[in-house]
């Protein structure tokens, strides 16, 4: 079993709808939780992080956290055609080392 | 964003060649990583530093040596290529280990082995 699990997609969502993009993990023991943005043939590039239960609101970007479900998400409200990338969920273990998911790839069509 | 830069950003080079990718940070964080990116397997660790001279490996750190003699320079060292190693091979920084601090990447860099 991967540690960190997504759905790799595509999704596909409409310009101006929800995207709801999942991940969950395995260590219970697992204190930091990120969301990473990545563009076709660029680096990863961090969009959100979550420490604690609950919502964490940034923008037109919100990430749920679930520790007992052991369950991250990321909504994307209002989506564009220039959120159309993969999205890597990624957890934070010993040494802050980052153990991450195999990404979902969205895309927003017009 | 972390100052991180990578050299080379693209290489191809032969089977049993030894390669070295250097990874230079402005930032003088402590912590350094080195990933690779497959498609079907997302981001691995390789090898990561926790300060100068000290080193661990990764999940995927066969093949794979490290060096880090000063804080702003990490370098991966694949002593013979092998085809399996082609790959996109991120670095990435933290400055502290707290819980709120998170990894920054490099921009990477493409290797091929032919």
């Amino acid at each position: 079993q991967k540690e960190v699990e997504q759905n790799s997609g595509p999704l596909s969502v409409p310009e101006g709808a929800i995207a709801s993009l999942n991940c969950t993990y395995s260590d219970r023991g697992s204190q930091s939780f990120f969301w990473y943005r990545q563009y076709s043939g660029k680096s990863p590039e961090l969009i959100m992080s979550i420490y604690s239960n609950g919502d964490k609101e940034d923008g037109r970007f919100t990430a749920q956290l679930n520790k007992a479900s052991q369950y991250v998400s990321l909504l994307i409200r209002d989506s564009q055609p220039s959120d159309s990338a993969t999205y890597l969920c990624a957890v934070t273990g010993t040494a802050s080392k980052l153990t991450f998911g195999t990404g979902t790839r969205l895309q927003v069509t017009l | 964003d972390a100052g991180i830069t990578q050299s080379p950003r693209h290489k191809v080079t032969e089977t049993g060649t030894p390669v070295t990718l250097r990874c230079h940070q402005t930032e003088n964080h402590r912590y350094m990583y080195w990933y690779r990116q497959d498609p079907g397997h997302g981001l691995r660790l390789i090898h990561y530093s926790y300060g100068v001279k000290d080193t661990d490996k990764g999940e995927v750190s066969d093949g794979y040596s490290v060096s880090r003699s000063k804080t702003e320079d990490f370098l991966l060292t694949l002593e013979s290529a092998t085809s399996s190693q082609t790959s996109v091979y991120f670095c990435a920084t933290l400055g502290a280990a707290t819980s709120t601090d998170t990894q920054y990447f490099g921009p990477g860099t493409r290797l091929t082995v032919l």
